[in-house]
């Protein structure tokens, strides 16, 4: 049974730049989640999505956003890249009503 | 903030020994969860306990909470140099399909 898979592992852009990261959630979950990580910190939510929408917002920019695909996949893209975007991006996925989010090895993402 | 606080901030402790980890939160919530990261699994999830209790086991891991106090404890017993990692204290309001995570206990277990 694969767990949530992430793509790439690793990433470097520029700053002004966009970027796309995929997401594979676990079998049988439908709904996903994604992170933001600092160096040394804790992560921060970003937003869910569940049914193809977006559930839940955290306090992130408009320059970020997601889509979900029927297969439950997702996306996360950055538009204009800024260098405080670099961090380790987390994507978690869930069964609607679980309580307990599965995260992915996450995309390291580096600003220049 | 709604982020929870753990403390200490570091531990470093002998193989054999525990370690305990406390953490304090703001808000209500539903349940707190306890999660470990490490660099070569990533993060992973140890222990859910609802608001309606306050205490629960799993393997070498005792959880306690106190809604009261607004305050949870992890105790690993026996560790291992495997359970060298940062551990979150991670919760979630009523309502809300977000994890609030703190900052980390960054344990080191020395061999």
């Amino acid at each position: 049974d694969a767990g949530v898979t992430q793509s790439p592992t690793h990433l470097i852009k520029t700053r002004g730049q966009q970027v796309t990261l995929r997401c594979s959630p676990k079998s049988g979950h439908d709904t996903v989640s994604w992170y933001q990580q600092a160096l040394g910190q804790g992560p921060q939510f970003i937003f869910q999505y569940y049914e193809e929408e977006e559930r839940q917002r955290g306090n992130f920019p408009d320059r970020f956003s997601g889509h979900q695909f029927p297969n439950y996949s997702s996306e996360l893209n950055v538009n204009a890249l800024l260098l405080g975007d670099s961090a380790l991006y987390l994507c978690a996925s869930s069964w609607t009503g679980g309580e307990t989010q599965y995260f992915g090895p996450g995309t390291r993402l580096l600003v220049l | 903030s709604q982020q929870g606080e753990e403390d200490p901030q570091a531990l470093s402790i002998q193989e054999g020994e525990n370690a305990t980890m406390n953490c304090s939160y703001k808000t209500s919530i539903n349940n707190l969860q306890w999660y470990r990261q490490n660099s070569g699994r990533g993060l992973v999830h140890l222990i859910l306990i609802r608001s309606n209790e306050r205490e629960k086991h799993s393997g070498r891991l005792r959880v306690t909470l106190d809604t009261s106090k607004k305050s949870s404890s992890l105790l690993i017993t026996a560790s291992r140099a495997a359970d060298t990692a940062s551990y979150f204290c991670v919760f979630s309001g009523a309502g809300s399909y977000q994890l609030t995570f703190g900052k980390g206990t960054k344990l080191s277990v020395i061999p």
